[in-house]
């Protein structure tokens, strides 16, 4: 089945504590894109990338880094995570220049 | 900076209504704009998209979109709302080339008996 898998669903964490949410996909796309989503905010974009070892900023990359040493991998690295980034996370991905993507079932952080 | 503005907040419509959301977006070139639904703890689903061509697509789950250029528009309609449509809906402006989608704040659609 194609589809766009994040780990873990859900995590509970304390402001310091380093820690990395994976994001894979299973369908060869180039492009990968990591959004928060936040209540009234919508989705705003934190990295993106266009194909192994090609990553970017988006909207909101401040605390937060990211890597791609492997097309189908995508993961997302918070080294000293604060309360600020409480949010729901999405992982996403799209074959180049379609536009179309596909989102993973999100990972819900809470950082106290 | 392309932009999207989705004015309803939360609209509440009886099942077997119609149903419009509403888009605006802005953006200096020919657009790319998608539409995207997400049910309650779940992730985002597309349900259609614009490229080029004719401005009336259609998408899954009997849903249409109509590009207006002149009115920098791209709403979301249906014929007669289900209670599963019951969701949050996000409209989205991209760009040919550029895979960065920028999203509105999106509309809670709640469907009533």
């Amino acid at each position: 089945e194609a589809q766009v898998t994040q780990n873990p669903r859900y995590l509970i964490t304390v402001t310091g504590k380093k820690l990395t949410v994976t994001c894979s996909q299973n369908m060869n796309h180039e492009y990968m894109s990591w959004y928060r989503q936040d209540p009234g905010l919508g989705l705003r974009q934190i990295y993106y990338s266009m194909n192994v070892e090609v990553t970017d900023k988006g909207d909101v990359p401040e605390g937060y880094k990211v890597s791609r040493k492997e097309k189908r991998n995508f993961p997302l690295i918070l080294e000293s995570p604060s309360p600020n980034q409480t949010s729901l996370y999405f992982c996403a991905s799209s074959p180049f220049n379609t536009g179309a993507q596909y989102f993973g079932p999100g990972t819900r952080l809470t950082v106290l | 900076a392309q932009s999207v503005t989705q004015p309803d907040i939360h609209i509440t419509v009886s099942e077997g209504a119609s149903l419009e959301l509403r888009c605006n977006y802005s953006y200096g070139a020919t657009p790319y704009l998608f539409w995207y639904v997400q049910s309650p703890g779940q992730g985002l689903q597309l349900l259609l998209k614009y490229f080029s061509g004719d401005t009336l697509v259609q998408g899954i789950k009997g849903f249409e979109a109509e590009f207006k250029r002149s009115q920098s528009s791209f709403n979301l309609r249906k014929p007669s709302v289900h209670w599963s449509d019951a969701a949050e809906y996000f409209c989205a402006v991209g760009a040919q080339g550029n895979e960065k989608l920028t999203f509105g704040t999106g509309t809670r659609l709640t469907i009533i008996p």
